[in-house]
């Protein structure tokens, strides 16, 4: 079975600052990719970041980069210039095997302070 | 803009009554798309995979008596909750993916709030 689990329920943040958000997760699959999802109030679901599991070096957009680090399992988010927009719920998720559905861990709710 | 509808966007009903959720794939053909569920702060779960032409594949727990889906063409998925009892209140969120050549990303509707009384 596929999981993915992320630690912290709820996280704080000063804007300008940087917030690391942690996810382990667990699959059997040689080729998967993982993805960080946003859900701001409007619970429209928006893609943050992917990595696709084969590749070596971390993905990063703009001020979102990820530390992923394949045999422990681990794919944290980092935000970098943290902007009150980003207050939001933060979904890890993992795609792997032939299925296309995606594997959520349970969220972290991330509130950037001004 | 958008790629995946969902209609509608909010629906209160009475209990025992049936109620459709549409989905629909608004740029290229979805010959899959899925159902998620969420309630109110948790995380998405899988319900159902939607396959146009065919039977869907639900997850366990999920009652396909309940729920039942149709995906009679490539750009639309709909999902009609059954005799609807106030347990069945929760977020629903369809989504397809783009394929591993557009990089397995997922594009999720926007949702439906169901609420039934």
């Amino acid at each position: 079975a596929q999981t993915v689990t992320q630690s912290q329920p709820e996280m704080s943040v000063q804007e300008a600052e940087t917030v690391t958000l942690s996810c382990t997760y667990d699959t059997s699959e040689n080729n998967y990719y993982l993805f960080w999802y946003k859900q701001p109030p409007s619970r429209q679901m928006i893609l943050v970041i992917r990595q696709e599991a084969y590749k070596q070096q971390n993905a990063t957009e703009n001020r979102f980069s990820v530390n992923f680090q394949k045999a422990a399992k681990s794919f944290s988010l980092k935000i970098s210039d943290s902007q009150l927009g980003d207050t939001a719920m933060y979904f890890c998720a993992l795609k792997g095997g032939s299925q296309g559905n995606l594997i959520f861990g349970k969220g972290t709710k991330l509130s950037v302070k001004p | 803009g958008a790629v995946v509808s969902q209609h509608p966007s909010w629906v209160i009903c009475k209990s025992g009554t049936s109620v459709k959720i549409e989905c629909r794939s608004l740029d290229f053909q979805a010959t899959t798309m899925f159902w998620y569920r969420q309630f109110p702060k948790q995380s998405l779960m899988l319900m159902a995979t939607s396959n146009e032409g065919s039977k869907a594949t639900y997850e366990q727990g999920v009652e396909k008596d309940k729920f039942l889906i149709n995906h009679a063409s490539l750009t639309l998925s709909t999902l009609t909750v059954t005799s609807a009892h106030p347990e069945d209140s929760s977020f629903y969120i369809c989504s397809k993916t783009s394929g591993i050549l557009l990089g397995n990303e997922q594009f999720f509707g926007p949702g439906t709030r169901l609420t039934v009384l």
